[in-house]
């Protein structure tokens, strides 16, 4: 059964970078899962952030994408966000997830416990 | 973009039989899948490609896919039920979430 564990700072300064880092256990990054962050604000619904492939191949919602960077580090079997120049509206508690299924149909079978990540001064 | 709506929330009698819907233009031609998540907690799968249940749910948990409508049923609904529940589907190469329904067991 892969786990999953994100890890980064929870606290970022407006207009900085927030970084996360959700290392995956149970299981190889090299796998058919594609990975994915998924964030939620403080007391709403989820938001889908993007999805990213052992490969490099990634996909991005729209609304993020011109801030938005993921990446893979398979000697380290963990995944990356990057997600630049954030707001107050960045606050969110960030989810990494594995994507199973055909691409395009995927379904989110595993999931970390998630870290929130606050934007203030 | 696409868009999938859902109530805010449902209402349901301990023991009953509670629908929880998802609509979107013809959702029926979609993979719906449907999260369960409690406060505090990361959302957990409990039914993918409109009707199947992973591993460890419940056989209670079931759905449908049809039109505009897809649906979550939970049957003999305990209390333990009582969560957000969310739908998603794919958008192209976008994830749609709908907005959640909280499910209330009375």
């Amino acid at each position: 059964q892969v786990q999953l564990q994100e890890s980064g700072p929870g606290l970022v300064k407006p207009s900085g970078t927030l970084s996360l880092t959700c290392a995956v256990s149970g299981g190889s990054i090299i796998s058919d899962h594609w990975w994915v962050w998924v964030r939620q604000a403080p007391g709403k619904g989820l938001e889908w952030i993007g999805e990213v492939y052992h490969s490099g191949n990634s996909n991005y919602n729209p609304s993020l994408k011109s801030r938005v960077t993921m990446s893979v580090d398979e000697s380290q079997n963990h995944f990356s966000l990057e997600l630049i120049s954030v707001t107050a509206a960045d606050t969110a508690i960030y989810y990494c997830a594995g994507a199973n299924g055909p691409s395009l149909s995927a379904y989110f079978d595993c999931w970390g416990q998630g870290t929130l990540v606050t934007v203030s001064s | 973009s696409y868009e999938v709506t859902q109530p805010l929330s449902v209402s349901v009698t301990l023991g009953q039989t509670a629908r929880l819907t998802c609509a979107g233009d013809n959702i029926g031609s979609k993979n719906v899948h449907w999260y369960q998540q409690k406060p505090g907690q990361a959302p957990v799968l409990v039914i993918y490609n409109d009707m199947n249940r992973p591993s460890g749910i419940p056989e209670r948990f079931s759905g449908s896919n049809s039109g505009k409508t897809a649906t979550l049923t939970i049957s003999r609904a305990q209390a333990g039920d009582e969560s957000d529940y969310y739908c998603q589907v794919w958008d192209g190469t976008t994830v749609v979430f709908g907005g959640g329904t909280k499910l209330t067991v009375l």
